[in-house]
């Protein structure tokens, strides 16, 4: 199966930063099967991104996906206060899909 | 616009069995799959497996393969993750997940609200 790694673990930033959330792959995988999740305590997750880098319906544009191969980034331009959350990737290349041990960004 | 909407919270004995469920609506319920993700107190998302209703067609995950069951009505437009012998180690919250798609699914959106499975003694 293929392993997703998510870096870092923990990202402490204040809002108006950017922030940079990596996401890379035992193999190579294709854009049109990774996608971004977002997930706030006691929420369900949420789609960010497809595609790697197509933002899903009312994502804000500061929120933008980029990557290919085995190397995928989540960029956040500057941080809201409702993003502080746990970020995960996910690959459906190939069965079982996998998700990322996901990146939690915390306020500073 | 697609709406998931799952079973109540659940709290189990070892032993027992348990079945949830997960009903979609909305205008787009063509070509697509409802799949489960688990995801452990305090821990990240683990994919379980996936369901086409049109066919039943469904996969699993090699890590969930034999302890659950996954099925759906195409009709009802529910699906349904059973268990038939419950673990402490299967407390969990368990998420739907809705993806269209015919031949292979994709990403996964909408979510349904979670069930927590709670199983103790």
């Amino acid at each position: 199966e293929i392993v997703l790694t998510q870096s870092p673990g923990t990202l402490s930033l204040s809002p108006g930063e950017g922030a940079t959330l990596s996401c890379r792959a035992s193999e190579s995988v294709s854009t049109i099967y990774l996608a971004w999740y977002q997930q706030k305590p006691g929420q369900a997750p949420r789609l960010l991104i497809y595609r790697a880098s197509s933002r899903a319906t009312g994502i804000p544009d500061r929120f933008s996906g980029s990557g290919s191969g085995t190397d995928f980034t989540l960029t956040i331009s500057r941080l809201e206060p409702e993003d502080f959350a746990v970020y995960y990737c996910q690959q459906f290349a190939s069965s079982p899909s996998t998700f990322g041990g996901g990146t939690k960004v915390e306020i500073k | 616009e697609v709406q998931l909407v799952q079973s109540g919270a659940e709290v189990k004995k070892p032993g027992e069995s348990l079945n949830i469920s997960c009903k979609a609506s909305g205008s787009s319920l063509t070509n697509y799959w409802i799949g489960w993700v688990r995801q452990m107190p305090g821990k990240g998302l683990e994919w379980m497996g996936i369901v086409y209703p049109g066919d039943s067609e469904t996969r699993y995950s090699p890590s969930f393969q034999g302890q659950v069951t996954i099925s759906a009505d195409k009709s009802l437009r529910t699906a349904y993750l059973q268990w038939s012998s419950l673990k402490a180690s299967d407390t969990a919250m368990y998420y739907c997940v809705y993806s269209a798609g015919t031949y292979r699914y994709n990403w996964f959106d909408p979510w349904g609200q979670g069930t927590l499975v709670t199983v103790s003694s």
